[in-house]
């Protein structure tokens, strides 16, 4: 079964500042990964997704994550946050070939200070 | 396009009561997932459902159950109600190797 690890629950920065949160999994196959974000208030949205080809994706708002097979590592960075980032940000993960289930880490709560 | 969607919006039980949760997919979509988000544990896996049927569920009690309906709608049942049943509950709607979008949630608490 998979598993996925987020190192960081809880992170502040200042505006401006570059971000990187660690997303490592677990798991004998091939997966597809995500990183999903969780506004206050709102509901679970997709930042990103990497199925295959190009391990560097882009996202919305700014973001990127690069998927390092060798470390079975996906972490999500931006170059410089806006307040408007406060969130939630969970990586996921789930096998490739099937509609199997999606597995998230614990998550890392972000708080952006002006 | 519609997104997954959920009711109600909070439920209010008591321990002991029965909760019934509803979603109802991205059209097209035959799978459903069921997601418990409680406070400091992230969000664990609980049900899914594909072509009407459980194929999986997560590490939770039996009182925790659920169905998919014809129109691939997912009602998720909890039974005995505990305290720390309290939580939002996510559903999520997905095709093979596609994007999970998921609902609002419905927030559960059990007093």
């Amino acid at each position: 079964a998979q598993s996925v690890s987020q190192h960081n629950h809880h992170v502040i920065l200042s505006e401006a500042a570059s971000l990187e949160l660690g997303c490592n999994y677990s798991y004998g196959g091939t997966v597809n990964l995500f990183w999903y974000v969780q506004y206050p208030g709102q509901h679970l949205q997709l930042l990103l997704k990497y199925f295959s080809g190009d391990p560097l994706v882009k996202g919305i708002k700014g973001f990127e994550a690069e998927f390092i097979k060798s470390k079975f590592s996906f972490n999500l960075r931006k170059p410089s946050v806006q307040w408007s980032d406060t969130a939630e940000y969970f990586c996921a993960v789930s096998p490739t070939g099937t509609a199997s289930k999606l597995t998230f880490g614990t998550g890392t709560r972000l708080q952006v200070t002006l | 396009e519609a997104g997954v969607t959920q009711s109600p919006t909070h439920l209010i039980k008591t321990r002991g009561q029965q909760a019934t949760l509803r979603c109802s997919p991205i059209s097209g979509h035959t799978s459903v997932y069921w997601y418990q988000q409680a406070l400091g544990l992230g969000l664990q896996f609980l049900l899914w459902y594909d072509e009407g049927e459980e194929r999986n569920r997560g590490n939770f009690p039996p009182r925790f159950s659920g169905r998919q309906f014809p129109n691939y709608s997912s009602e998720l049942n909890v039974n005995a109600l505990e305290l720390e049943d309290s939580a939002l509950y996510l559903c999520a709607s997905s095709q093979r190797d596609s994007v999970w979008f998921f609902g609002p949630g419905t927030r559960l608490t059990v007093l």
